[in-house]
């Protein structure tokens, strides 16, 4: 299964772009890239995902680098509510299998 | 629309015990999935399903049975109940048909279990 690299932790300043990096080197051709979130004392929630062109939708935006072995997505305006930890997760699209990292966990200051 | 229930929301074992997790999903999917989080940590895959009838092992299935006899349900079972369970299990489902932006997961709220 192909790993992903994220940074433990990043700040951003409330009503601020954020950019949250991920580094997936292994990626396989058929593997879709995706973000999910986990707010505090919750289970996971999809924010967007992607195969080989960047990706928009009404949470944030997912940039994928051209030889795919990196995405960041990016939340244009961060709020309080947007403090989380956000997973980058590799799946291919034969299994449906999903492995999570540990994730980034952003901290939003107000 | 309930999306995924988890029974139940809290549970406290005595190592030993046996106990079955109850997901169910009222979104006619075909995949389920079953994770532990242990505190500071990430998710990671026990056992998920890709259909009625079928199980498969996920990163740490050891300890654990699951069972998906209804399409709709999905057990996770601990047959002998250790300290090193004690753990947050969520429950996932996720469509397995149809195009990419139509399969992603949705999550229950959680179990938080206990085993002293």
């Amino acid at each position: 299964d192909a790993k992903t690299t994220q940074p433990n932790s990043m700040e951003s300043n409330e009503e601020e772009p954020v950019h949250l990096p991920c580094n997936h080197s292994t990626i396989s051709g058929t593997d879709y890239i995706h973000w999910y979130r986990q707010l505090p004392s919750q289970g996971p929630e999809y924010v967007i995902h992607g195969l080989t062109s960047n990706v928009n939708n009404r949470m944030a935006s997912l940039a994928i680098a051209e030889d795919r072995k990196s995405s960041t997505l990016i939340l244009h305006r961060a709020t309080l509510r947007d403090a989380a930890v956000y997973y980058c997760i590799l799946r291919d699209v034969g299994t449906y299998k999903y492995i999570f990292g540990t994730g980034t966990r952003l901290k939003v200051l107000a | 629309n309930a999306g995924v229930t988890q029974t139940p929301k809290f549970r406290v074992l005595k190592t030993g015990q046996s106990m079955t997790l109850l997901c169910a999903q009222d979104m006619n999917h075909e995949y389920m999935y079953w994770y532990r989080q242990d505190p500071g940590m990430g998710l990671r895959l026990i056992h998920y399903s890709v259909g009625e009838g079928t199980t498969a092992k996920g990163e740490v299935p050891d300890g654990y049975n699951v069972s998906r006899l209804k399409k709709q349900n999905f057990l996770l079972g601990l047959e002998s109940a250790a300290p090193s369970q004690t753990s947050v299990y969520f429950c996932a489902s996720l469509r397995g048909q149809g195009a990419p932006w139509e399969n992603i997961q949705y999550f229950g709220a959680g179990t938080r279990l206990s085993v002293l």
